[in-house]
């Protein structure tokens, strides 16, 4: 079945530092992808999203491109700052399925000191 | 961007006695709604897809008795936690998909804050 694999964690960073979290995926269909954090206590927020090959999706300087010959969906930013700090989540979506369930990665816990 | 809200953000309950979750999409409608569990520092497992005047659908392993999902109208879904014992503790989280017009490059999932449940 379809799945998302991501690095683990925890990432610790200094600030302005560069951040590279990867993803790759497995799918059947043609997912869309999706990038989500989760702050401390909160519950998830749409980071940013892609919905076919070669989309490149972005959102408070942090972007990911889709990339279907490596299955990949990388989120990287230039320079994190103390507030980045947080558990960031890959997931993808089959909407060519009846319901869009979204299939998670299992988080990667970013730390960032100033 | 679509906000979703959750009630209560937090609850703490007695063993056995039941608590109920409320979903809800404030500025669009939502067919499909869905409720996820999460255990600390993992993961978001998905319980449920709750359809609006449908039954829902159960993910495996999932007690549907237990769990009581109701989707009456396309902006509500609530999760009825019934018989709560200290092992259901555990930060749900629901998702309202915002399916927007037609096009597959609109369709989208969004968040509740979650809501703490502790079960004494």
């Amino acid at each position: 079945g379809d799945s998302v694999t991501q690095m683990e964690g925890p990432v610790t960073l200094s600030e302005e530092a560069f951040l590279t979290i990867n993803c790759t995926y497995t799918a059947t269909g043609y997912p869309s992808l999706f990038w989500y954090v989760q702050y401390p206590g909160e519950g998830l927020q749409l980071l940013l999203k892609a919905t076919k090959a070669d989309d490149k999706g972005s959102n408070k300087g942090f972007e990911a491109t889709y990339r279907k010959e490596t299955t990949s969906f990388h989120l990287e930013k230039g320079s994190v700052q103390v507030s980045d700090s947080a558990v960031y989540f890959c997931a993808l979506s089959d909407y060519g399925g009846s319901q869009g369930n979204l299939i998670f990665g299992k988080g990667t816990k970013l730390s960032v000191k100033p | 961007g679509a906000v979703v809200s959750q009630h209560p953000s937090r609850v703490i309950c007695k063993s056995g006695t039941s608590v109920k979750i409320e979903c809800r999409s404030l500025d669009f409608q939502a067919t499909t709604m869905f409720w996820y569990r999460q255990f600390p520092k993992q993961s978001l497992m998905l319980m449920a897809t709750s359809n609006e005047g449908s039954k829902a659908t159960y993910e495996q392993g999932v007690e549907k008795d237990k769990f009581l999902i109701n989707h009456a109208s396309l902006t509500l879904s609530t999760l009825t936690v019934t018989s709560a014992h200290p092992e259901d503790s555990s930060f749900y989280i629901c998702s309202a998909r915002d399916q927007g017009g037609d096009s597959h490059y609109t369709d989208t999932q969004y968040f509740g804050p979650g809501t703490r449940l502790t079960v004494l």
